[in-house]
């Protein structure tokens, strides 16, 4: 089956400094890669996408890469804000008609 | 309303209750998840349903009873829970099954007493 690992929380960064989130999957056939946020008393919203290796996904600043010979899909942002304070859940999805596996999420937190 | 709502958005049952957790999505999708979110462990996938016909249960505990008379509607049915079953109850959709963006509601907590 699928798994996905990623870095353990929380991680606390002060705002402007570069963020990366790591995560390494396991899945079936070709997956399709996701980063969803959850931020405080909210359900989860996705991120970015990738959908093939090499391909990268990007939105609101943060991106990640799809390398399927790391079998990673790190989260990056060069410039974090606090209102990008939120937990960060990646997510592998298998070819076919598999679902979303999530990771435990990682919780960030950026200070003023 | 627009995209995936959840209500009741907190709920605190007894051990012997009967509670109901309900899901409406307005975004036109076909397929609807259940999930449990519980501290410093994954979110779990409990049920999918799509086209109003249940495609995975995994392994959830009897219970837990799901109904999803339409494909904009889907109900968790709680009964005799246990205390471990306190968490984050989240409800999601996509289009279509396993090949779109999951949408997720706000989730009701569940504290179960």
């Amino acid at each position: 089956g699928n798994s996905v690992t990623q870095m353990e929380g929380p991680v606390t960064l002060s705002e402007e400094a570069f963020l990366t989130i790591n995560c390494t999957y396991t899945a079936t056939g070709y997956p399709s890669l996701f980063w969803y946020v959850q931020y405080p008393g909210e359900g989860l919203q996705l991120l970015l996408k990738a959908t093939k290796a090499d391909d990268k996904g990007s939105n609101k600043g943060f991106e990640a890469t799809y390398r399927k010979e790391t079998t990673s899909f790190h989260l990056e942002k060069g410039s974090v804000q606090v209102s990008d304070s939120a937990v960060y859940f990646c997510a592998p999805r298998g070819s076919g008609y598999s679902t979303l596996t999530f990771g435990k999420g990682t919780m960030l937190l950026v200070s003023p | 309303e627009t995209g995936v709502t959840q209500t009741p958005r907190h709920l605190v049952m007894g051990m012997t209750n009967k509670k109901s957790l309900k899901c409406e999505q307005h975004l036109g999708h076909n397929a609807m998840y259940w999930y449990k979110q519980s501290a410093k462990k994954p979110l779990e996938l409990m049920f999918v349903y799509n086209f109003k016909e249940q495609t995975e249960n995994n392994s959830v505990p009897s219970r837990f009873s799901p109904e999803c008379p339409n494909s904009s509607h889907l109900f968790l049915h709680l009964h005799t829970l246990q205390p471990e079953d306190s968490a984050l109850y989240l409800c999601a959709s996509s289009q279509g099954l396993g090949r779109d963006e999951q949408y997720f509601g706000p989730g009701t907590r569940l504290t179960v007493t």
